[in-house]
């Protein structure tokens, strides 16, 4: 299986970027998902990347290494609203299954 | 997206009691999977429901515990069995949609066990 490695938490203020880093080992790499998941609420899906190099979205970015299994989930003028737990996921087809498995999760807390 | 539904929201449930968690969506899908997210914890897979076969379970859960229906494309359902305050959690449905089968969650079911 995969060995996923995120912080436990993080804190940053208002207005600046955030970046979370996310590694992982696996032999059959097919994929890193990056979720948000407020409390209470369901994971929502953010980010996937599957080739190496930066993807983003608005102010959210997320860079892959496969050679090194690293990934990060930058965040750029961080919002209140953006404290959140960040699930990073990754897939491994090494055993013939394409199901994710997630890390533990890195909790971001914004503050003013 | 498709869009995920669950019932029941949530739940307080006594010791050895069952109950049954329902997910609805609202398009066909081939697969639908059962998580749970402990309290701090990430998410596990239950077990992958597929329609019309038996639904294949992840280590550390069985069946008889976790029984599993899949009667159409569109709909499944989670037993949890003799329940223990240690199933205390957050249940999750899931379904892969594009080209990349990116999992979507449904909001979840929140259990607690007395």
């Amino acid at each position: 299986g995969q060995n996923i490695d995120q912080p436990t938490e993080m804190t940053a203020t208002e207005g600046a970027i955030v970046q979370i880093n996310c590694t992982y080992q696996t032999s059959g790499f097919n994929g890193l998902f990056w979720y948000q998941q407020h409390a209470g609420e369901a994971p929502t899906f953010l980010s996937y990347n599957v080739l190496d190099g930066l993807e983003e979205k608005g102010r959210f970015s997320s860079f892959l290494s496969r050679s090194k299994g690293y990934s990060y989930l930058l965040l750029k003028e961080l919002q209140m609203k953006d404290s959140a737990s960040y699930l990073c996921a990754v897939r491994d087809a090494s055993g013939g299954s394409y199901i994710p498995t997630f890390g533990r999760g890195t909790s971001l807390i914004v503050h003013p | 997206s498709a869009v995920i539904s669950q019932k029941p929201s949530r739940d307080i449930c006594q010791r050895g009691t069952s109950l049954t968690i329902q997910c609805q969506v609202d398009s066909q899908v081939t697969m639908m999977f059962w998580y749970r997210q402990q309290p701090g914890q990430s998410l596990t897979l239950i077990a992958t429901a597929n329609q019309g076969s038996e639904a294949t379970y992840e280590s550390g859960f069985v069946i008889d515990k976790f029984p599993i229906s899949r009667p159409n494309l569109t709909f499944s359902t989670l037993t949890v069995s003799n329940m223990s305050p240690e199933d205390s959690s957050i249940y999750l449905c899931s379904v892969e949609q594009g080209g990349a089968g990116t999992q979507y969650f449904g909001p979840g079911t929140r259990l607690t066990v007395l």
